[in-house]
């Protein structure tokens, strides 16, 4: 079954650190976004790509940053972990065109603590 | 700027009654909404979507209401069972981007 994965599920860096998370979509969507999820906030977006060398800033983009060198993979990496960046970081895909009841379909999320 | 909020942090109902859960959006132009569960350690997982041009939409078990007057929609949950334990988002995606903007979220506790 087409999927969508997320690595690493948990992890611990240190203040400073460079830290990538990685997600992968077998479902050939052109549509990827990463959000964060804090206790007391809903998901927020962090960075979106609708396709291949696409990358845009969302909300809470401060502090990290994405590429798209294929469809299946985004990549988010946080250039100098900060406490503040402690979350849970989920990834999601959608098929095209974006929205207009294309269902956006989840990972299982990235648990990272920065200490 | 735009929000999405829901009413109630917890709602906690016996199992085998009808379930409510609430949200209001501050944006008149929104028009595409998207409830999502989330069960523990997991992912949000699509439940049931709604466009403005409809009221009330059904799914297996779940109806979403929408009142754009007060802009106000709910998810109801029919016959709730423990497997509906869980954390629900609405989300607004009114600019057709997929890029979601959520609520704080309601934790539904199912009692048995």
């Amino acid at each position: 079954d087409a999927e969508i994965t997320q690595s690493p599920r948990h992890k611990i860096t240190e203040t400073g650190r460079q830290v990538t998370l990685a997600c992968h979509q077998t479902w050939n969507h052109n549509n990827m976004f990463w959000y964060r999820q804090d206790l007391g906030h809903g998901l927020r977006l962090i960075h979106y790509s609708y396709g291949v060398q696409d990358t845009n800033k969302g909300e809470v983009s401060d502090g990290y940053s994405v590429s798209r060198s294929n469809t299946e993979d985004l990549p988010l990496t946080l250039e100098s972990a900060a406490s503040s960046q402690t979350s849970v970081y989920f990834c999601a895909s959608s098929e095209d065109p974006p929205g207009i009841g294309n269902t956006i379909y989840f990972g299982e999320g990235s648990w990272l603590t920065v200490v | 700027g735009e929000s999405v909020g829901l009413h109630l942090p917890t709602l906690s109902v016996q199992e085998g009654d009808n379930s409510i859960i609430n949200c209001a959006y501050s944006n008149s132009a929104s028009d595409y909404f998207i409830w999502y569960k989330q069960e523990s350690g997991k992912g949000p997982q699509f439940i049931i979507d709604i466009r403005s041009n409809m009221d009330k939409r059904q799914g297996q078990r779940v109806t979403v209401l929408l009142n754009k007057t007060v802009k106000h929609l709910s998810l109801q949950i029919a016959a709730t069972q423990p497997g509906d334990s869980a954390v629900y988002f609405c989300a607004d995606d009114s600019g057709n981007t997929g890029k979601l903007i959520f609520g704080q979220g309601t934790t539904l506790q199912v009692k048995p």
